[in-house]
């Protein structure tokens, strides 16, 4: 079945500083990879999705690029401030609403 | 715009036990989505509904089943529950059935089985 590993599980930087969040996916035929962001309490929460027609997208302080060749795709967070501290999920899915999720980067950002 | 709601927020039940747990989507979204997550296991499918059918189903035991009603609102059911049934399970909405779709999720219920 479809498999998705994320890395790394936790991390933790500098306030200011980039934060980046890699996952890969085993199903070539996944082609729709969103982001999730998970506060302590509470369900998960869409950041940024990216389909596998497009290799980069931004929003503001957040990006996500995929590598189609390699089955990769990242997260990119700029200028971290601390209430980006958070658990994010990456996900996968093929044509439908079944998402496969990755297993959470615990991120903290020091002020 | 309401998010998604789950009702209720917390359960406490014992072994043997059957649970039933409630979603309402985002009005408007026709499909809606179970998911279970528990520490050792992240975040895992269960199953998803549109149009109060089952289109798609995760790898979980029978004990686990669901329905849509016809106000797309959406109620699963674990009978016979087991202390590994403790878990946050999370129901996400989308707008509509084809191909992928945006999913919001609702701040899930927590099921503590005693």
């Amino acid at each position: 079945g479809e498999n998705v590993e994320q890395h790394p599980s936790t991390l933790s930087v500098q306030e200011g500083d980039s934060a980046v969040i890699k996952c890969t996916y085993s199903d070539s035929a996944s082609n729709y990879f969103p982001w999730y962001k998970q506060e302590l309490g509470k369900g998960p929460q869409l950041i940024i999705d990216i389909r596998s027609n497009v290799g980069e997208k931004k929003d503001q302080r957040i990006a996500v690029t995929l590598n189609k060749t390699a089955k990769h795709f990242s997260l990119h967070i700029t200028e971290t401030q601390p209430e980006d501290s958070a658990v994010y999920f990456c996900a996968a899915s093929i044509d439908t609403d079944k998402l496969i999720f990755g297993t959470g980067t615990r991120l903290q950002v020091f002020p | 715009k309401a998010g998604v709601t789950q009702t209720p927020r917390y359960l406490i039940k014992t072994r043997g036990q059957q649970v039933t747990l409630s979603c309402s989507p985002i009005s408007g979204h026709r499909s809606v989505s179970w998911y279970q997550q528990t520490p050792g296991q992240g975040l895992q499918f269960l199953f998803e509904y549109f149009s109060e059918t089952q289109r798609n189903k995760g790898n979980f035991p029978g004990r686990f089943s669901g329905r849509q009603f016809s106000n797309s609102r959406s109620e699963m059911n674990v009978s016979t529950l087991e202390l590994g049934d403790s878990a946050l399970y999370l129901c996400a909405s989308s707008l509509a059935g084809t191909s992928y779709n945006e999913q919001f999720f609702g701040p899930g219920t927590r099921l503590t089985v005693l």
